[in-house]
């Protein structure tokens, strides 16, 4: 089974500002990351993903995310944040090769960019 | 064209009664998935079918019926409707071994 941990559930941080959502996930088998973003009152929708090749992903918005194996991380990261980034932000697992994209999402983290 | 529709979005009821929520996806996808999020955001699979078949089904109660009419449409009724399912319930889609789940913009579900 998979688990997935957000380490934060809320991270306020000022515009312009850098910033980091960290996420540690739990699995027996290996798995494809995912983050995702929900802005208010919306539907999810994927910021990036990483299935294979190199650990440092690049997302939409420009948000990245570095898988650590070692370490069983996948933190988001954004270098300068806009107000329009304050959303609430799901990382999520799913078993490789399962096919059927059971994704298992984190708790979810708040982002509060302040002007 | 919205990718992944869910009608109706807000529904207000009384315990007891019985309801459906409504998705369609005209992505192609093979897949499509029902999602509930609760009052703490907190999101949790439901259902999911691939080309009309029941592929995964958690623990949900038996008074969660879900049905696929064809593989673009997944329907979620709820009988005997509680507190509890007081929710956002998310409909979403995808190919198969992609990871990437196309999601409709949910229906929230008061139960009174």
């Amino acid at each position: 089974a998979q688990s997935v941990t957000q380490l934060d559930s809320q991270v306020p941080v000022f515009e312009e500002a850098p910033v980091e959502l960290r996420c540690n996930y739990s699995s027996s088998v290996s798995v494809y990351l995912f983050w995702y973003v929900q802005y208010p009152n919306q539907g999810l929708q994927l910021l990036l993903k990483y299935l294979s090749g190199s650990t440092l992903v690049k997302g939409i918005n420009g948000f990245e995310a570095e898988f650590n194996k070692s370490q069983t991380s996948f933190h988001l990261r954004k270098p300068s944040v806009h107000i329009s980034d304050t959303a609430e932000y799901f990382c999520a697992v799913t078993p490789r090769g399962g096919g059927y994209n059971k994704l298992i999402f984190g708790a979810g983290t708040r982002l509060a960019v302040h002007p | 064209d919205t990718a992944v529709s869910q009608t109706p979005k807000y529904l207000v009821t009384q315990m007891g009664n019985d309801k459906s929520i409504k998705c369609e996806q005209n992505l192609g996808h093979d897949t499509m998935y029902w999602y509930k999020q609760d009052s703490k955001k907190f999101l949790k699979i439901m259902f999911s079918y691939n080309n009309k078949e029941l592929i995964i089904n958690e623990t949900v109660p038996n008074r969660f019926s879900p049905k696929s009419p064809d593989k673009a449409h997944l329907n979620l009724h709820i009988n005997s409707l509680e507190l509890g399912d007081s929710a956002v319930y998310f409909c979403a889609s995808s190919r198969a071994h992609t990871g990437e789940l196309f999601f409709g913009e949910g229906s929230r579900l008061t139960v009174l």
